[in-house]
């Protein structure tokens, strides 16, 4: 099946520091998804984007869809204490009929205060 | 607007036990399925629903069986526990009719079986 390669798969980071994240797969998406998810909670959804190069930005947080159509990265600037979690990365290939989600296999972010 | 909601929260089965995963969406979303969360695996697609009554295998089907008898309701059932399905259990739900439409996830079910 399709695979999504997310890096880094963790991180350690001083609160105010930028935090960059990404994920690359060898399969063209019609859309990418990211999302958050908090310790004993559900994945959120923080960004999706839906064009080749879209630059789409969420308070702090900016995630571009690659020009392949076949990665995304995701950035959060100046991190605070409540970015720590489990980011995925999610790739969505649709059509009539069909709905298939990859999910990478996530960045887990600590933040040191 | 609860979104999507799952019970139990937590639950602990001995193997060859059997019980039912509950999940219930107030968004009238077509499309709801299920996933299992384990480390170093990510979210595993188990079985999805296109809408009440249609039911579909994903890519870690066996020892499940869902049912969609309405739009609201999907639930998972286990009919004989095995270790191998200790997980953490998520539903997600999304709207139907745009292909391009985000899931949106329940909080977890954590079953452990003994």
């Amino acid at each position: 099946g399709q695979q999504l390669n997310q890096s880094p798969q963790s991180m350690f980071i001083q609160e105010g520091e930028d935090v960059s994240m990404n994920c690359t797969s060898s399969s063209i998406f019609n859309t990418w998804l990211w999302y958050k998810q908090d310790p004993g909670e559900g994945p959120v959804l923080l960004i999706a984007l839906y064009k080749a190069g879209e630059l789409t930005s969420n308070g702090r947080l900016t995630a571009q869809f690659g020009i392949t159509r076949k990665d995304s990265f995701l950035n959060i600037s100046a991190s605070i204490p409540s970015d720590v979690g489990i980011y995925f990365c999610a790739g969505l290939q649709s059509g009539a009929g069909s709905y298939q989600l990859t999910f990478g296999k996530g960045t887990k972010l600590s933040v040191i205060p | 607007n609860a979104g999507v909601t799952q019970t139990p929260k937590f639950q602990v089965l001995k193997t060859g036990q059997s019980m039912t995963l509950q999940c219930a969406q107030d968004m009238n979303h077509e499309y709801m399925s299920w996933y299992r969360q384990d480390p170093g695996m990510g979210l595993r697609l188990i079985h999805y629903s296109v809408g009440a009554g249609i039911t579909d295998q994903g890519e870690v089907p066996n020892g499940y069986n869902v049912s969609r008898s309405t739009t609201e309701d999907f639930p998972l059932r286990l009919l004989s526990a095995a270790p191998s399905q200790t997980s953490v259990y998520f539903c997600a739900s999304r709207r139907g009719g745009l292909r391009d439409s985000p899931l949106h996830f329940g909080n977890g079910t954590r079953l452990t079986v003994t």
